[in-house]
């Protein structure tokens, strides 16, 4: 089945700084992924969905790269502030049929001031 | 706005016992999700419904059982609970059209802990 690896696990960065985290997937027929933030003892929250046929998306922030050729997802957070310390995972569906997500192990933030 | 709610939202349960985690969706969706999530793993499914009367074994089952008696409701059921299942626990719902693009919306989670 769909294997989803996620990388750094953790990542720290001066304000200003870009954070860059990538997820690399294994099923090339996957067709939707998702960004997902987490703040410390909170639920996750939606950053981005991704369609297949769409390679760059920008959210308030940052981007969100998909490379099919490579099976590679990236989150790019240009110009990191301290609101953006949190855990990131990557998450993907759609080649199964129940709409299950296969999520990233996650990568903890750290934006220093 | 979507909502998904889960209770309780902390348990402390002995080893042995049978511990019961309850998720409600107003969201209407046919699909509800349960996972759990440690350290390292990221979140992992443990059972899917996609319906009332229906459930599916997610990833790592072994250990749960699920109920789901109507659309809004969906239960993770501990039999005979152990340490090893001492985890956060989240409830997701979400549709199944090509229109909802495969979304989850999530619930706060629950802090089980089994001594």
């Amino acid at each position: 089945g769909e294997q989803v690896e996620q990388r750094p696990p953790h990542l720290s960065v001066r304000e200003g700084d870009s954070a860059f985290i990538t997820c690399t997937y294994t099923d090339p027929n996957s067709y939707y992924f998702f960004w997902y933030k987490q703040e410390p003892g909170a639920s996750l929250q939606l950053l981005m969905k991704v369609f297949s046929s769409t390679e760059i998306n920008e959210g308030q922030g940052f981007t969100v790269l998909l490379n099919k050729k490579d099976k590679r997802l990236s989150l790019n957070l240009t110009a990191a502030h301290p609101g953006d310390s949190a855990a990131y995972f990557c998450a993907v569906s759609g080649s199964s049929g129940s709409w299950q997500l296969i999520f990233g192990s996650g990568t903890q933030l750290t934006v220093m001031p | 706005e979507a909502a998904v709610t889960q209770s309780p939202r902390n348990k402390v349960a002995v080893t042995g016992g049978k511990v019961t985690l309850s998720c409600n969706q107003t969201n209407n969706h046919n699909n509800m999700y349960w996972y759990r999530q440690d350290t390292g793993h990221g979140l992992r499914l443990i059972h899917y419904s996609y319906g009332a009367g229906s459930t599916e074994k997610g990833d790592i089952p072994d250990g749960y059982k699920a109920s789901r008696p109507s659309q809004e409701n969906f239960s993770l059921i501990l039999e005979l609970a152990t340490p090893s299942q001492t985890s956060v626990y989240f409830c997701a719902s979400g549709d199944r059209d090509w229109g909802s693009y495969a979304e989850q919306f999530f619930g706060p989670g629950t802090r089980l802990t089994v001594l």
